[in-house]
Order: structure tokens, then sequence, then C-alpha cells
């Protein structure tokens, strides 16, 4: 199985800085078949991007995601108030699917 | 706007049974695979199970294999969890969740809002 390791756990940030989220992979993931989520407290997870890069239909344009092989990064590039929450990464490249820890960006 | 609506969860005790539902509504269920996702208290996420769109090829996390069983019922727009043998350690909110990609690879979306199921004595 896969293991994904995301870093750093917690992310400090204040409103309007850039917000650069790792997540490492055990081993290659295939086709750079690797999606991110955000999760806000209380709440489900929502997707944000798919396939490394591409942003699901609804999320602005300030997140962008890039990678490949064993590392990626997702990138908000000005955080908005509403962008404080845990991100995972995902792999769906090979069995099972597999999560990462999660970073939590916090208001700084 | 799709809509999964989660129900079933409750307080079990060790060794007990739950059966979760998973309503799906504002989408042409039966062409879609599905799964379930956990979320322990105050942990990350786990896949559990999926099932295909036609309800075939079931397939489970070993964490939970022999153990639970993944159904749907494409009449009924509704996906199932049936959950036996539980243990403390099944103690999460579970998310149904649908499936989206290309051939065998699929991410998740949406997901529905979970429901708590808890094990303990």
């Amino acid at each position: 199985e896969i293991v994904l390791t995301q870093s750093p756990g917690t992310l400090s940030l204040s409103p309007g800085e850039r917000a650069t989220l790792s997540c490492r992979a055990s081993q290659s993931v295939s086709g750079s078949y690797l999606a991110w989520y955000q999760q806000k407290p209380g709440q489900s997870p929502r997707l944000l991007i798919y396939d490394t890069s591409s942003r699901a239909t609804g999320i602005p344009d300030r997140f962008s995601g890039s990678g490949s092989g064993t590392d990626f990064t997702l990138t908000i590039s000005r955080l908005e108030p509403e962008d404080f929450a845990v991100y995972y990464c995902q792999q769906y490249g090979s069995s099972p699917r597999t999560f990462g820890q999660g970073t939590e960006v916090e208001i700084k | 706007e799709v809509q999964l609506l989660e129900s079933g969860g409750g307080l079990v005790q060790p060794g007990g049974s739950l059966r979760l539902s998973c309503a799906a509504s504002a989408f042409t269920f039966s062409n879609y695979p599905m799964a379930w996702v956990r979320q322990a208290p105050g942990k990350g996420l786990e896949w559990v199970s999926a099932i295909s769109h036609t309800g075939g090829s079931p397939y489970y996390a070993d964490s939970v294999k022999g153990r639970f069983t993944i159904s749907r019922d494409n009449s009924k727009n509704t996906l199932y969890l049936q959950m036996n043998s539980l243990r403390a350690e099944d103690t999460a909110v579970y998310y149904c969740a649908k499936e989206y990609g290309s051939g065998s690879y699929r991410w998740f979306d949406p997901w529905g809002q979970g429901t708590l199921v808890t094990v303990s004595s």
C-alpha cells in the first residue's frame, strides 16, 4: 500500500499569504492520480484538485496542484479567510486508495 | 445539486452490528461506483469499501474485510454498509461518496455529511 506523508502538520499563516502544502508518497503514484480535499470543522471533505493539477468544479483559481512521481504540492496563492482548514491528499493510482494524514492551515 | 444522505449510525456494543444507508439524489445513481470512507474522531480519512455501478466487484480495506459488506439497490438509489463484529477501532464518522474518474482510477466527489458510529460498552 502507498503511504502518503503530508508536511508540515500545521501551517500558520495570515490571510493574503501563500500556502505551500507537500504530499510525499512511499512509492511512485501511478499516472499522477492524486487528489486534494479540504475539510472544515464539522463538515465533510470537499474535492479541490484531481489528477494532480485539475481543479474541481467551482474551485477558485487561487488553488493549484503540481507534482509527479512521489512528490506533490498544493499551493494556495493568496489565503482567504475561508481557506483555513485541514487539507488531505489522496492517491487513486493503486489499490487500496490511501490518504495522507492531513495538513492544518491555521490563522497566524 | 447532488446529495448523499447517510443514516443508521449510533452506539453499539463491541461485537454488535449496524447497517448504514446512503440515499442519493440528483444524479443517475446506477451509473456511478460508490464508496464508504471513515474518519475516526480527531483523525484522518480511511477508505473502507467500494462497489461498482452494477453492484458487482465489491472490495474492502483489509481492516474490515470479512466483517463489513457493501451493497446497493439501484431501484432505491441507496448504498448500504452492513457492519458486523464491530470493534472499538471502528468508531468513526462514516461518509458515503460518489466515485468519479476514468476506468479504475477514481476520486471521491461529492461526499455525504456522514453518520457517526460509536462502538463502546
